[in-house]
């Protein structure tokens, strides 16, 4: 099974931060990654699929990198509304995996 | 508007059974593939099953195989999870999550029904 890498676990930023998340895939999984938020209590959200694609509805601020082993989930101004807990997904071979989740804290 | 509305999670003894449902409406189940996903208290998401539109494709994470079996009624718009031999280890939030044909990611999710297994 293919492992997703995200890091880092945690991360603490101020509101208009530019804030970077991280997932490396244990082998190549060219464009099959999507990223999504998660807050308390609630359903995922998508985000960013085909790794770069942005789903409809989705405030431009977020955008989406890479192919192969590492992508990237970047918020260009961080806001109030983004303070929640960000996960990568890939497909491989039948078999979906997720990484270990971020959680973007206020500083 | 998409909707997806799980229900039948509960307190189950190990080694017990649960049979958990995800009605869809909004849109047209069958020309959707369908999941399971879950997430154990605090823990980060573990996808559990998928069935094609037409129930012709059908595949199981390792930790759940022989164990659960997906199922769906496109005719009832339900989709359906049958869970067996449960362990402590299932406890989860269980979500079901709409996948676009041949897209391989998940664009609609429900509100999750929660499962717990203790003695």
């Amino acid at each position: 099974d293919v492992q997703m890498t995200q890091s880092p676990s945690t991360l603490s930023a101020s509101v208009g931060d530019r804030v970077t998340i991280t997932c490396r895939a244990s082998q190549s999984i060219s464009s099959w990654l999507a990223w999504y938020q998660q807050k308390p209590g609630k359903a995922p959200k998508l985000l960013i699929y085909k790794a770069s694609s942005l789903e409809s509805g989705v405030p431009s601020r977020f955008s989406g990198s890479g192919s192969g082993t590492e992508f990237t989930l970047t918020i260009s101004s961080l806001q109030p509304d983004d303070f929640a807990a960000y996960y990568c997904q890939q497909y491989n071979s039948y078999s979906w995996t997720f990484g270990q989740g971020t959680k973007v804290e206020i500083k | 508007e998409v909707q997806l509305v799980e229900s039948g999670g509960g307190l189950v003894k190990p080694g017990g059974s649960l049979r958990l449902s995800c009605a869809a409406s909004g849109f047209t189940l069958s020309n959707y593939d369908m999941n399971w996903v879950r997430q154990a208290p605090g823990k980060g998401l573990e996808w559990v099953s998928f069935i094609s539109s037409l129930s012709s494709y059908i595949y199981y994470a390792d930790s759940v195989k022989g164990r659960f079996t997906i199922s769906r009624d496109n005719a009832k718009n339900l989709l359906f999870l049958q869970m067996n031999s449960l362990r402590a280890e299932d406890t989860a939030v269980y979500f079901c999550a709409r996948m676009p044909k041949g897209s391989y990611y998940f664009d609609y999710w429900g509100q999750g029904t929660l499962v717990t297994v203790s003695s």
